[in-house]
């Protein structure tokens, strides 16, 4: 099993552009979420999702949105990127005992 | 807002030693999480213990949670090198979906 799979591992971005964080499981979890981890911040939830085409809001939602066509993707995208939004992100899905983390991606925004 | 919050911030303690961290959190839930990092790594989800459970083990783990007073306590007995990380616990709203909410983490430093 894969469990949680991120892409890219690193980023590097110029204020304003756009991107897309892919993040896939194969263990048929219906909850997947983001989060993103600043440095004495802990980790922050962005978005989450409860099964195929339901999305939630999170703590800091702002500046990102999601979708959840299929119960395997929930990908994260940065419309206009900002050096606010430089961070380490992690995906994450959840089954019966707890969570299960993708190895995260670190994104610079220039 | 976040919900749970671990004390001490950071904690140092020789190899061999007992490691005790503590969570608090501000409402009902229906479980709480504890959570380890590597350093630059993702988080490895530990034990999860649920409201109606009081103690719960495993391997040299042993996490408490008194529901009364809103707390939960993650203890790793015989500390090693390889404990070195920091320790986050995550909460329910007490809502039935999964969402939870995490503190920011207590780093553990075991030294040799």
């Amino acid at each position: 099993n894969a469990g949680v799979t991120q892409t890219p591992k690193f980023q590097v971005l110029k204020t304003g552009q756009s991107m897309t964080l892919q993040c896939a499981q194969d263990m048929n979890h219906e909850y997947m979420s983001w989060y993103r981890q600043d440095p004495g911040m802990g980790l922050r939830l962005i978005h989450y999702s409860v099964g195929a085409g339901i999305t939630d809001q999170g703590e800091v939602p702002n500046g990102y949105n999601v979708s959840r066509s299929t119960t395997e993707d929930f990908p994260l995208r940065l419309l206009s990127a900002a050096p606010s939004q430089t961070s380490v992100y992690f995906c994450a899905s959840s089954g019966f005992e707890g969570y299960t983390f993708g190895s995260g991606t670190r994104l610079t925004v220039v | 807002s976040q919900q749970g919050e671990e004390d001490p911030q950071a904690l140092s303690i020789q190899e061999g030693e007992n490691a005790t961290m503590n969570c608090s959190y501000k409402t009902s839930i229906n479980n709480l999480q504890w959570y380890r990092q590597n350093s630059g790594r993702g988080l490895v989800h530990l034990i999860l213990i649920r409201s109606n459970e009081r103690e719960k083990h495993s391997g040299r783990l042993r996490v408490t949670l008194d529901t009364s007073k809103k707390s939960s306590s993650l203890l790793i007995t015989a500390s090693r090198a390889a404990d070195t990380a920091s320790y986050f616990c995550a909460t329910d709203e007490g809502n039935r979906d999964d969402k939870i909410i995490f503190g920011k983490g207590t780093r553990l430093h075991i030294l040799p």
